[in-house]
């Protein structure tokens, strides 16, 4: 089975443009999660949909941060407008199930904002 | 929230040695999970272990939930198992909380 794929791998854009991340989970996997590593620190959670609803998004930044999963399948999360202080890897993960269930994590996007 | 702590935060091994890093948790979890971040920042599942014993060949892992750690063993180490180890629990609610990770670096 294919595991969690993500593009791009690698995007750098100026302040104050906009980048869109694209995450596919496994197959078959009601649950998606998005997590980020700013420079420095640790990996943090964003948000977690169950199908196409935000079960939580009490980690995303601000609303700068704009996720969506469209008909429950691979989703999206749009930085509009990028600051500095949002270069970082982003990771996407997904599982079967909520609780009691491992996470499978996507190879990660690599933003740089310059 | 749940904290996780993780030790030691680097580590340096001559290629063959073993090692053990230790993940603290603060309170019951319902999932812990060990990965590997290699090099191009990739993270890789090692084990999903909230209780008991696993081992997938030269790497091992044991969880006492009862205590709140879990240890990874990484037997006779090759270079190849240089990069950060993650510890991760999900406590009350769905997402990972992660600690800060252990840095290894192995040298031939």
């Amino acid at each position: 089975e294919a595991g969690v794929t993500q593009f791009p791998s690698h995007s750098v854009i100026e302040k104050g443009q906009t980048v869109t991340l694209r995450c596919d989970p496994i197959s078959g996997h009601d649950n998606l999660y998005w997590y980020r590593r700013v420079m420095g620190k640790e990996i943090k959670f964003l948000l977690h949909f169950v199908k196409e609803s935000k079960q939580d998004e009490s980690g995303m930044p601000n609303n700068r941060f704009l996720a969506e999963r469209t008909g429950g399948t691979y989703s999206t999360l749009k930085v509009q407008p990028a600051e500095l202080e949002d270069s970082g890897v982003y990771f996407c993960a997904s599982s079967r199930g909520p609780r009691t269930y491992e996470q499978y994590f996507g190879p990660g996007t690599r933003l740089t904002v310059t | 929230g749940i904290q996780v702590e993780q030790s030691p935060p680097d580590l340096i091994l001559q290629e063959g040695a073993n090692s053990t890093l230790r993940c603290n948790f603060s309170d019951s979890v319902n999932n812990l999970q060990w990965f590997h971040q290699n090099p191009w920042g990739q993270l890789i599942n090692l084990f999903y272990i909230p209780s008991g014993t696993k081992q997938n060949g030269r790497l091992s892992a044991t969880t006492v939930a009862t205590e709140r750690y879990s240890l990874l063993y990484i037997s006779s180490s090759q270079t190849t198992d240089s990069g950060v180890y993650f510890c991760a629990v999900e406590g009350y609610g769905n997402k990972l909380v992660f600690g800060a990770g252990t840095i290894l670096r192995v040298k031939s």
